[in-house]
């Protein structure tokens, strides 16, 4: 089946701690995409990437770092520059159609992290 | 610049009932459109897209949108809601390299 695996589906952080969260697709896509959600904020974009070993900072990208070393893979750092790192965070892809990012976006099923 | 605005932050709504959940548009070219519904503590799920052509789109789960350019709106309507249509949807345009996305509209039904 191809798809968006995220793990873990439930991460628990101390305070100064960095954690990564994993991101794989099978799907061929050019593109992906770290988003954070908040209760009643929707869904704000962390970082992006359309090619390997390429990727652009979103709207909150402080205190977070990405790298996009193969195609299917794009992990996520959350480090302890993050002032308020518990979210539910959601990863996605699309394909590259034409050359612009405007075809639907795919998203894994999300990693819940928790700062104790 | 370009927003989507989800203006309805929680809706309930009978079992059997009619369903729109509001969604309008800033965007300075022809939109590219979507809807999407997320479970809780799911990811997210494509209902449906509008790219051009016709104004009024039929996505999955009886889901359907219509574009009205001159309101700047992409509503979603179900003539008859399910209880397991209960979720958050958001709406989402097309912007210059990444996709915006509303607020979310939470949707509860009343059995």
């Amino acid at each position: 089946d191809g798809g968006i695996t995220q793990s873990p589906k439930y991460l628990f952080r101390k305070e100064g701690q960095n954690v990564t969260l994993s991101c794989e697709q099978n799907l061929n896509h050019d593109a992906m995409y770290w988003y954070r959600q908040d209760p009643g904020q929707g869904l704000r974009l962390i970082y992006y990437s359309q090619i390997v070993n390429d990727f652009q900072k979103g709207d909150i990208a402080e205190g977070y770092s990405v790298s996009r070393e193969k195609k299917e893979s794009f992990p996520l750092t959350v480090t302890s520059a993050q002032k308020n790192p518990t979210a539910f965070y959601l990863c996605a892809s699309s394909s590259m159609a034409s050359g612009r990012a405007n075809n639907e976006q795919f998203f894994g099923p999300g990693t819940r992290l928790t700062v104790l | 610049a370009q927003s989507v605005t989800q203006p309805d932050i929680h809706i309930t709504v009978s079992e059997g009932a009619s369903l729109e959940l509001r969604c309008n548009y800033s965007y300075g070219a022809t939109p590219y459109l979507f809807w999407y519904v997320q479970s809780p503590g799911q990811g997210l799920q494509l209902l449906l897209k509008y790219f051009s052509g016709d104004t009024l789109v039929q996505g999955i789960k009886g889901f359907e949108a219509e574009f009205k350019r001159s309101q700047s709106s992409f509503n979603l309507r179900k003539p008859s809601v399910h209880w397991s249509d209960a979720a958050e949807y958001f709406c989402a345009v097309v912007g210059a390299s990444k996709i915006i996305f509303g607020s979310g509209t939470r949707l509860s039904i009343r059995p």
